[in-house]
């Protein structure tokens, strides 16, 4: 069975701080997907970022840059300079490599960014 | 924005009833799928089709249904309803490829269901 675990449930911080969402992931698969998706108030997921199991290269977009480690099963997502509009839940997801079987998500992160 | 739609965009029903959702997928992509996600938590998996048929389904019962139509649009259908399916309905479409795997799922507004 499949599990992502992010272990923050909110996070507030203020303006221009940088912050760490953190993810772990338990799976028996050997190839694999992972994900985060933000999700504002308005309820609409929004993608981020996709990257397989083969593929461990740390990758940056801007303020947003993610760390994947496969020796700790982790995942984790670091928004630089926050700003007020990042504020919204975030949520790591894992896919089997095929993916019928869908999407696995963690329970989010509920970040807020203070003025 | 994706170009995924859902319709309606909330919907209020009573225990006992049936209802169904409907999504429009994005242009050029033939899978949709379906998620449940409760107040606080993340999004549930309730079932995937391609080519017109599930192609896979998350622990949800029978009376969860679906079809997907030939231009790659689909319906959730929940029969007797219950209380806790009271939740937001996500639909993501993405391209399943011949040769297996699929791409990124994109995700529609939702429809928010409450059972009273």
């Amino acid at each position: 069975a499949q599990k992502v675990t992010q272990a923050q449930t909110e996070i507030s911080v203020v303006e221009k701080e940088d912050v760490t969402l953190d993810c772990v992931y338990e799976t028996r698969d050997t190839t694999y997907y992972l994900f985060w998706y933000k999700q504002p108030p308005s309820g609409e997921l929004v993608f981020l970022i996709r990257r397989n199991s083969f593929d461990e290269q740390n990758e940056i977009s801007g303020r947003y840059s993610w760390n994947f480690q496969k020796s700790t099963s982790s995942f984790n997502f670091t928004i630089t300079a926050s700003q007020v509009v990042d504020s919204a839940v975030y949520f790591c997801a894992l896919e089997r490599g095929g993916g019928a079987d869908g999407l696995t998500f963690g329970k989010g992160t509920h970040l807020i960014i203070q003025p | 924005e994706t170009g995924v739609t859902q319709s309606p965009t909330h919907l209020i029903k009573t225990r006992g009833q049936q209802v169904t959702l409907r999504c429009s997928s994005q242009s050029g992509h033939n899978t949709v799928s379906w998620y449940q996600q409760a107040l606080g938590q993340g999004p549930q998996f309730i079932f995937q089709y391609y080519r017109e048929e599930e192609n896979g389904r998350g622990n949800f019962p029978p009376r969860f249904s679906g079809l997907q139509f030939p231009n790659y649009s689909s319906e959730l259908n929940v029969n007797a309803l219950e209380l806790d399916d009271s939740a937001l309905y996500l639909c993501a479409s993405s391209s399943r490829r011949t040769s297996g795997g699929q791409e990124t799922q994109y995700f529609g507004p939702g429809t928010r269901l409450l059972v009273l």
